[in-house]
């Protein structure tokens, strides 16, 4: 069974303040490994997705990157804006399209 | 702008009603997800499709149902509502083998409250 641990729940910095958000997983044979941002009261908004180990991507102050058991989203500098809850999910290579989602990091990015 | 939209945003209901929440895709893609959202538990698979007329269960589907009669929509049934059932309800869709792109989309959320 796939699974999707992140840690911390919950973080709080301050503005300036960088900082990593942790997903750990195990999967049988992995086809990709997505980030997502979620705002209050809103769906799930795509940002990355990563597919093998070493693999990096950019976007503004997030960075994300994977290794063979995790993910980590390295935010640089992070803004109030950035505050959200922050999904990691992982697909299993095979016949099936569904993803595995972790319960999120929560961040708070105090002025 | 290609979107997901779910309607209703709110619904109230009493326990044993049925209950359909709508979800509408303009991405034209192929995959569509229904998931709800507790707190403690993320999100989970209710129900999924590949395709018009395909439908599958996810790993919480008991007291649910989907059909897909086009590409565009995937409704969501709850055949008799249980307080179990409150839950912020997703839809979401996802181009799939098509070209390789694997991520969702999501729609913005159906808060259920089964009272």
């Amino acid at each position: 069974e796939d699974q999707v641990t992140q840690s911390p729940e919950a973080l709080r910095l301050q503005e300036g303040e960088s900082s990593s958000l942790n997903c750990s997983y195990t999967v049988s044979g992995l086809r990709g490994l997505f980030w997502y941002r979620q705002d209050p009261g809103k769906g799930p908004e795509f940002l990355f997705t990563l597919y093998s180990a070493g693999e990096e991507k950019e976007k503004e102050r997030l960075k994300a990157t994977l290794t063979k058991k995790e993910s980590f989203l390295h935010i640089t500098a992070p803004k109030p804006e950035d505050s959200a809850t922050y999904l990691c999910a992982v697909q299993a290579v095979g016949g099936y399209q569904k993803v595995t989602f972790g319960t999120g990091t929560k961040l708070q990015v105090i002025p | 702008d290609a979107e997901i939209t779910q309607s209703p945003r709110h619904k109230i209901t009493e326990t044993g009603r049925q209950v359909t929440l709508a979800c509408h895709q303009t991405w034209n893609h192929n995959n569509m997800f229904w998931y709800r959202q507790d707190l403690g538990h993320g999100l989970r698979l209710i129900h999924y499709s590949y395709g018009v007329h395909d439908t599958n269960k996810g790993e919480v589907s008991d007291g649910y149902s989907v059909s897909r009669s086009n590409t565009e929509d995937l409704p969501l049934t709850l055949e008799s509502a249980a307080s179990s059932q409150t839950s912020v309800y997703f839809c979401a869709s996802s181009e799939g083998q098509v070209r390789g792109n694997y991520e969702q989309y999501f729609g913005p959320g159906t808060r259920l409250t089964v009272t």
